[in-house]
């Protein structure tokens, strides 16, 4: 069982929806992460958050919108995506973020599987 | 900026070794190695940081040689639970973020 969960597990929406994919982790942690991933493809990083704070966005379209409200959850809210953005979304948490000095061993939740009809 | 993994693909009889390297063109500050399994999350192996060393877990070990800026992997006597895709992440100097090269497909056969 991963410490990180996520969910939902899967996702089908519209371009025109909104929605938005969760993220939780208990091992008291202070860093989260949101990943892309392409079937066959490495995680791409998308954000950063460290101590509640976004410390890296890797120029992610505004159609994606993270929001941390503490430091065990994480959320990314979806809209107007498009047919491309679909993918395997993954989170990840780290005992430290990578502003405090290093990028530290990461947690990865089994991802929510995303489709835009 | 990407890593450059070397073999993408390895099919091993149960038993045998391999060996899957990890090359960069940057100066690189940190090696880190995951495992992802069809279907499930990425798995942290472990983490070299520059100064050459060489890290070891049970029959599955790494080193890092930071002048050639080379990581390799190595998995003696693998297992059938050893499958899956083995991406190595690296962390150049001065960056914060940890960029995953393309992966190598892992599959043991009994």
């Amino acid at each position: 069982d991963t410490e990180v969960t996520q969910t939902p597990k899967h996702l089908v929406m519209g371009m025109t929806n909104k929605k938005s994919l969760k993220c939780e982790q208990h091992m008291g942690h202070r860093a989260m992460y949101w990943y892309k991933q392409k079937a066959k493809k490495p995680p791409e990083l998308m954000f950063v958050y460290s101590y509640e704070k976004l410390s890296i966005n890797e120029s992610v379209p505004s159609r994606f919108s993270p929001e941390c409200p503490n430091s065990s959850l994480l959320n990314l809210h979806l809209h107007a995506l498009q047919p491309e953005d679909s993918a395997l979304y993954l989170c990840a948490s780290s005992q430290d973020g990578p502003d405090r000095g290093q990028v530290q061993p990461q947690h990865f939740g089994d991802g929510t599987r995303l489709s835009i009809l | 900026q990407q890593p450059v993994q070397s073999p993408q693909a390895v099919i091993l009889r149960e038993g045998e070794d391999a060996v899957i390297n990890c090359s960069s063109s940057k100066a690189l500050y940190s090696v880190h190695w995951y495992r992802q399994k069809h279907g499930e999350a990425p798995v942290f192996l472990m983490i070299l940081l520059k100064g050459g060393e060489q890290k070891g877990h049970e029959k599955i070990s790494a080193s890092f040689n930071e002048k050639k800026q080379q990581s390799s992997l190595y998995l003696t006597a693998s297992q059938l639970s050893y499958s899956g895709t083995y991406f190595c992440g690296t962390v150049i100097q001065g960056a914060q973020k940890l960029v995953f090269g393309q992966g190598t497909r892992l599959t043991i056969n009994p």
